[in-house]
């Protein structure tokens, strides 16, 4: 497909389990982003990769959020023991090089619900 | 952290009409973009304008950004029922990366 995709597209979990989001961006797109979105706000940025490093990881909220893009393409974010505040839709976007006008190409989500 | 606020949190409009959206950020800015979600999911770029220019044009939206007052403005003229949808503003600095800081958004339902 042409545009970026994520999966699944919803993932319920219990509180205290371990879950993984995967994201599949654009061909060719050397810059990753994960957002995350709560219920009636503006998403909110998490980390950024540029090819496999994570050169911005300044909106992962505590250390129990984690995210690698081990071969510069594919991307996981992973969160260990959630907790119900953890419940968002996550949102992943790429773009051609991370430059400042780049325009960002954002997937569909995943909508993570904590019981 | 969101960047800033929109304004007004919500309008309705009739079919036809122009919708107007306002959006503040509190930085100073590279360029500032808007974008458009439809049932709380997908982001859609929609334009972007840099910090030295003042209005852009894009078919049927118009916007303007005043960095003095860092506040950017949205126009949707001759508004369509397929309009419906979240409209966000989002800022990158000047510095670092392309990171998006997004507003709170603004819910546009047009009705037909």
């Amino acid at each position: 497909g042409a545009g970026v995709s994520q999966t699944p597209s919803n993932k319920v979990t219990e509180k205290g389990k371990y879950v993984e989001l995967r994201c599949d961006p654009i061909s060719g797109h050397t810059a990753l982003y994960w957002y995350r979105q709560s219920l009636g706000q503006g998403p909110e940025f998490l980390i950024y990769f540029q090819g496999t490093g994570a050169a911005d990881d300044s909106g992962l909220p505590n250390d129990r959020f984690f995210a690698v893009r081990p071969e510069g393409s594919v991307s996981t974010l992973k969160i260990q023991r959630t907790e119900r505040g953890d419940s968002a839709v996550y949102l992943c976007a790429s773009s051609f090089k991370g430059q400042l006008t780049d325009t960002q190409y954002f997937g569909p989500g995943t909508r993570l619900t904590v019981l | 952290s969101q960047q800033g606020e929109e304004d007004p949190q919500a309008l309705s409009i009739q079919e036809g009409e122009n919708a107007t959206m306002n959006c503040s950020y509190k930085t100073s800015i590279n360029n500032l973009q808007w974008y458009r979600q439809n049932s709380g999911r997908g982001l859609v770029h929609l334009i972007l304008i840099r910090s030295n220019e003042r209005e852009k044009h894009s078919g049927r939206l118009r916007v303007t950004l005043d960095t003095s007052k860092k506040s950017s403005s949205l126009l949707i003229t001759a508004s369509r029922a397929a309009d419906t949808a979240s409209y966000f503003c989002a800022t990158v600095r000047n510095f670092g990366n392309e990171k998006l800081t997004f507003g709170t958004g603004t819910r546009l339902t047009i009705i037909p």
